[in-house]
């Protein structure tokens, strides 16, 4: 079966860095998501991965490994403001899009 | 700045009754997604269109819901009838991309269903 894999809650500072895993399993690989969704709204798109390294953007970077299912979120200078959940996605080989249960994360003052 | 529309953003409802949400994409976005999501938990497709076709509907419930995107813009998703296990935030998206889920996701605010 297919599968996505990210921790159910992290917990980290003000001004910290975190990072945020995702391991995948699924039939073949054609790009990785990463989403933030604040409670009671609607997820936004952070980043877009198809090839192996690291993207950055501002605060957030996201890195992926085809060879190793794995990619991860990574958000640096953490602001009260980034207290969400993350939702990793993966678009298989047939184009289907699937998604994790996401990690809500808690920034602590 | 464009955004996709959705409508009710709240709704309450008794088992057994019916239910419609409805959502407009961004303009020009081919592509058209219903998604429920459980809190705790990531977003399910219920059902793909590409311009006013059907894509991917094999996670719906055929039994009980029905969508359609008559001409390919504006999508209604409809429950009949509704039950307890139904309740949760329905998720509208729409993408530019059409070759699909290789671009963003645009979401609308969603709409949270509560059956009683």
């Amino acid at each position: 079966g297919q599968n996505i894999d990210q921790p159910t809650e992290m917990t980290a500072t003000e001004g910290a860095i975190v990072q945020i895993n995702c391991t995948y399993q699924t039939s073949g690989f054609n790009g990785l998501f990463w989403y933030q969704q604040h409670a009671g709204e609607a997820p936004t798109f952070l980043s877009y991965n198809v090839l192996d390294g690291l993207e950055e953007k501002g605060r957030f970077s996201s890195f992926l490994s085809r060879s190793k299912g794995y990619s991860y979120l990574l958000l640096k200078e953490l602001q009260m403001k980034d207290s969400a959940s993350y939702l990793c996605a993966v678009t298989d080989s047939n184009y289907q899009l699937i998604w994790g249960a996401g990690t809500k994360l808690i920034i602590k003052p | 700045e464009a955004e996709v529309a959705q409508s009710p953003r709240y709704k309450i409802t008794e088992k057994s009754q019916a239910v419609a949400f409805w959502c407009d994409p961004i303009s020009g976005h081919a592509t058209l997604y219903w998604y429920r999501q459980i809190l705790g938990q990531g977003p399910e497709l219920l059902v793909q269109f590409q311009d006013e076709s059907v894509v991917d509907d094999s996670q719906l419930p055929k039994d009980r819901f029905s969508a359609e995107r008559l001409k390919g813009v504006d999508s209604t998703l409809k429950i009949q009838p509704a039950e307890l296990g139904d309740s949760a935030m329905y998720l509208c998206a729409s993408s530019l991309q059409r070759e699909v889920n290789t671009g963003e996701l645009f979401f609308g605010e969603g709409s949270r269903l509560t059956v009683l």
